[in-house]
């Protein structure tokens, strides 16, 4: 089955102590990327990766990193997590977004940060 | 990518039409009118997207006006379990800063009722 996985589902964390949140999809996409949601905000995109070792920074970008070292992967990384980073994060892919532009998204990661 | 302007809320009967509006009166030549939705903080699910030809596929038809300034999403027999989150969205299929960005709005909460 077509899908994109995200692990963990829920998380909680205390301010500072670095975290990563994995994303991989089984499609062969070339595009990855991260949105959070907040209440009111709507979902604004991280990161987003073009292929294998190219990505660039979305809207808001900052306290995040993020890592595409194989196709299937492409991992969120919070060196030092904040309160302001809880949020609704979800991890999308695309096989081309100059083409055919349907994104696939994963279930969602609940991240609390104390 | 063009602002889309869509009413907050909408009720249907269950087995009736929901007939979901968009308005996109700033819309270019080269972008497409898309059409997400998300189940209670699920992830987005892409139902249906379109240039400038009315389109239907299994979940639901799209219909665009000849200036393309609005169009409107048909569910032609709604279920309880499509109570969600509907956005439309415009976009090109292109690079740039915005490359597979998708700029989520407020949406429309469509409720189905029994």
């Amino acid at each position: 089955e077509a899908q994109v996985t995200q692990n963990p589902r829920y998380l909680i964390t205390v301010t500072g102590k670095k975290l990563t949140v994995t994303c991989s999809q089984n499609m062969n996409h070339e595009y990855m990327s991260w949105y959070r949601q907040d209440p009111g905000l709507g979902l604004r995109q991280i990161y987003y990766s073009m292929n294998v070792e190219v990505t660039d920074k979305g809207d808001v970008p900052e306290g995040y990193k993020v890592s595409r070292k194989e196709k299937r992967n492409f991992p969120l990384i919070l060196e030092s997590p904040s309160p302001n980073q809880t949020s609704l994060y979800f991890c999308a892919s695309s096989l081309n977004p100059r083409e055919l532009d349907i994104q696939y998204f994963g279930a969602g990661t609940r991240l609390s940060v104390l | 990518d063009a602002k889309t302007t869509q009413p907050p809320s909408m009720d249907c009967a269950e087995g009736r039409a929901a007939n979901l509006p968009c308005n996109h009166s700033t819309i270019s030549g080269n972008e497409y009118v898309y059409w997400y939705r998300q189940i209670h903080s699920q992830g987005p699910q892409y139902i249906i997207h379109g240039l400038k030809n009315n389109e239907t596929n299994e979940m639901a038809s799209l219909i665009i006006t000849e200036d393309r300034k609005s169009s409107t999403l048909i569910l032609p027999h709604a279920t309880l379990r499509d109570t969600a989150v509907y956005y439309c969205i415009v976009r090109v299929l292109s690079g740039g800063t915005s490359y597979g960005k998708l700029t989520f709005g407020q949406g429309t909460i469509l409720t189905v009722h029994p």
